[in-house]
């Protein structure tokens, strides 16, 4: 196990509030991942980082931001959630198993957007 | 644009009987591939992978193959058990990771 924490697991929160998820890993990787899953969609990057206070943007950023202030730790805010951030989200760290790399995520969280 | 693509959403396969995923990519420059497992209520789990410089790899029941030329990677599993039923991810790698929407596998006792 990558010693990887995601919490909530379950989120339910209004339109128009802010909603932080946080991820939290045990063993010093220096690249996370956010994450959201949908259906016909798959896994698409939200943003990740690639060291404290280094972040940047995936694939489908609008209306997310993140910050990593240290290694452990990377957080995912919505800043005013809206129907559409409705989704499962994952995060995730980058494991170098030679020649290549490769993702271990964690468990997810369901977030609803009411 | 899309970059890797699963065309098939769902997959029904009778157990014993082989299940085959596949993948279409885009870019002949990805030099890594992987297959991701997923069961409900978890995260996504690592699989198994293939190079680019290798048309195959087996692991057991499972087995990758590669078609460089056709940009398609497959998925064998062989026997398929109820255990199996699970949502299959593509995965592949260059400068950055790219994920294919996923195919849902029942395998029915």
């Amino acid at each position: 196990d990558a010693g990887i924490t995601q919490s909530p697991r379950h989120k339910v929160t209004e339109t128009g509030t802010p909603v932080t998820l946080r991820c939290h890993q045990t063993e010093n990787h220096r690249y996370m991942y956010w994450y959201r899953q949908d259906p016909g969609h798959g896994l698409r990057l939200i943003h990740y980082s690639y060291g404290v206070k280094d972040t940047d943007k995936g694939e489908v950023s609008d209306g997310y931001s993140v910050s990593r202030s240290k290694t452990e730790d990377f957080l995912l805010t919505l800043e005013s959630a809206t129907s559409s951030q409705t989704s499962v989200y994952f995060c995730a760290i980058s494991v170098w198993w030679g020649p290549s790399y490769g993702y271990t995520f964690g468990s997810g969280t369901r977030l609803t957007v009411v | 644009d899309q970059q890797v693509k699963q065309n098939s959403p769902s997959l029904s396969v009778q157990e014993g009987r082989i299940s085959i995923l596949n993948c279409d990519y885009t870019n002949s420059m990805f030099d890594y591939f992987l297959w991701y497992k997923k069961y409900p209520a978890e995260g996504p789990t690592f699989l198994i992978s293939i190079s680019s410089i290798k048309d195959k790899n087996e692991d057991g029941r499972f087995t990758v193959f590669l078609n460089k030329s056709a940009k398609h990677l497959s998925l064998h599993i062989v026997p398929s058990q109820p255990g199996d039923s699970a949502v299959y991810f593509c995965a592949v790698t260059g400068n950055q990771f790219y994920f294919g929407t996923g195919t849902s596998l029942t395998v029915i006792p």
